[in-house]
């Protein structure tokens, strides 16, 4: 079975710390992806990864950063948390095999910035 | 840029009726289809895509969806729903990434599914 960790389940912060999420899977995937999730706006991509040390960004990828210095690790940096950046954040990997993407995700980590 | 609108941002069922959950997207190429389910303090699990195989697609517990391309749906149904059913699920379509062949996913917004006893 494809795993991908998360290195906290719940996280609470305050405004202005520099925020680590980390993110780890086991199955050689080339791609990993950092999503929020949020009530009523479903999943929205912040970055992304195809490869190690390459990154793009996602829909909304203000006020984060990503670092991917290994192939199994993908990790999201607040730099300066905010109250906004409280949220829910699922990590995800995949395989793309013969154009049919399948994202494996993580059990996300629920951040309250205060 | 594809997205996805799911009908629908809460649904409730009695338990042993049909579950039907309503996602439609819109996509100039023809596009690949997913379904996920996210239980209560979980990630987010697929139930089953659509690859252009077949237009009914069987996933697991149950859930089918039907890929209708007249009417740019591709709806989840489940012909008695269970208790252990109830959690929020998420339909998306694969959007090309413009640097190359890897796509990333457009997700709609969400339907949680209640079933009453």
């Amino acid at each position: 079975d494809v795993k991908v960790t998360q290195s906290s389940r719940y996280l609470v912060k305050r405004t202005g710390e520099k925020v680590f999420l980390e993110c780890v899977q086991d199955m050689d995937h080339e791609n990993m992806f950092w999503y929020r999730q949020d009530p009523g706006l479903g999943l929205r991509l912040i970055y992304f990864s195809y490869d190690v040390k390459m990154k793009e960004k996602g829909d909304i990828p203000e006020g984060y950063s990503v670092s991917r210095e290994k192939k199994e690790r993908f990790s999201l940096i607040l730099e300066s948390a905010s109250t906004n950046q409280t949220s829910m954040y699922l990590c995800a990997s995949s395989l793309v095999l013969a154009d049919q993407e399948t994202q494996y995700f993580g059990p996300g980590t629920r951040l309250l910035v205060l | 840029a594809q997205s996805v609108t799911q009908l629908g941002s809460h649904v409730s069922v009695s338990e042993g009726a049909l579950v039907l959950l309503r996602c439609n997207y819109s996509s100039s190429v023809p596009p690949y289809l997913f379904w996920y389910v996210q239980y209560p303090n979980q990630g987010l699990q697929l139930l089953l895509k659509y690859t252009s195989a077949a237009t009914l697609v069987k996933g697991i517990n149950g859930f089918e969806a039907e890929f209708k391309k007249s009417e740019t749906s591709f709806h989840l149904t489940k012909p008695s729903a269970h208790m252990r059913d109830a959690a929020e699920y998420f339909c998306a379509v694969s959007d090309m990434w413009s640097g190359g062949s890897n796509y990333k996913l457009t997700f709609g917004k969400g339907t949680l599914l209640t079933v009453n006893p």
